[in-house]
C-alpha cells in the first residue's frame, strides 16, 4: 500500500529564517507530487506541483521554492520566511487521474 | 477563472439525521469530483471520487453528481457526531495535468 510521510509535524521559526520541509511517498512509483498551503479559516492554495523528477511548476509567485531530487521525494524550501508565510503546508500525491492523499501536514508559525 | 463554490456553513444537524451538502462548479468541462473530510487541525482525506452523472454510494455516504446543472452533492445518512467535519469538494478537468480546484469547505456540526 501507498504511504506519504511529511516532517516536520509543527515548526516555530523567526522572519529571515530558512525553510525546509520534505515529503517522501512509498509504494509507488512515478507519482505527481503537491505541495499545497492552507491558512487559517482559508481554502487549499496550491504552491508548487511536480509530474517527475526535476519538473516543477509553480503556482504562486511568492518566495517559495520547490524540488524533487528523487521521484518520490518533495521539498519545499525558502531562503528567508516571512510573516504571511505562517499555514499550514500539505504535501500531497495523486496518479495521474484520481484523488488526492495527503500527507499528515506541517504546522508553521513564523515569528 | 475555475471555481467551486460551497456553502461555509456550518450546517447543524441532529445525530441520525441525514446530512446534505452541496457544491456548484463553473468549468463545463470537469470530469472529476472529489469530497474530502477535514478534520480541526488535520489534514484532509478522500471520502468520494465520481465520475459520471447520478448516485455513487459508499457506506453511509451518498456522492450525487448533475453535470447538465454542474453540481455535485454528498449526503451522508445516519449523520453521527463523529461526522463533525470541513468537508471539501474538489473538481478537475479532463485533460492538463488534473489538478483540481478546490471548495473553500463547509463546516458540518452533528449534534447529539
Amino acid at each position: 500500500s501507498q504511504t506519504i510521510h511529511q516532517w516536520p509535524a509543527t515548526l516555530v521559526q523567526p522572519v529571515g529564517s530558512p525553510l525546509s520541509l520534505e515529503c517522501t511517498v512509498e509504494g509507488t512509483s512515478n507519482p505527481n507530487l503537491y505541495w499545497y498551503r492552507q491558512a487559517a479559516g482559508r481554502g487549499l492554495q496550491l504552491l508548487f506541483y511536480s509530474v517527475g523528477i526535476g519538473q516543477i511548476s509553480s503556482e504562486v509567485p511568492q518566495n517559495l521554492s520547490a524540488s524533487r531530487p528523487q521521484d518520490r521525494q518533495f521539498i519545499l524550501s525558502s531562503k528567508k520566511l516571512l510573516l504571511s508565510d505562517s499555514g499550514f503546508y500539505l504535501c500531497a500525491w495523486s496518479r495521474q487521474i484520481g484523488g488526492y492523499t495527503f500527507g499528515s501536514g506541517t504546522r508553521l508559525t513564523v515569528v | 477563472q475555475k471555481e467551486v463554490e460551497q456553502n461555509s456553513g456550518p450546517l447543524s444537524v441532529p445525530e441520525g439525521a441525514i446530512a446534505s451538502l452541496n457544491c456548484t462548479y463553473s468549468d463545463r468541462g470537469s470530469q472529476s469530483f472529489f469530497w474530502y473530510r477535514q478534520y480541526s487541525g488535520k489534514s484532509p482525506e478522500l471520502i468520494m471520487s465520481i465520475y459520471s452523472n447520478g448516485d455513487k454510494e459508499d457506506g453511509r455516504f451518498t456522492a450525487q453528481l448533475n453535470k447538465a446543472s454542474q453540481y455535485v452533492s454528498l449526503l451522508i445518512r445516519d449523520s453521527q457526531p463523529s461526522d463533525s467535519a470541513t468537508y471539501l469538494c474538489a473538481v478537475a478537468a479532463s485533460g492538463g495535468s488534473y489538478i483540481p480546484t478546490f471548495g473553500r469547505g463547509t463546516s458540518l456540526i452533528v449534534h447529539p
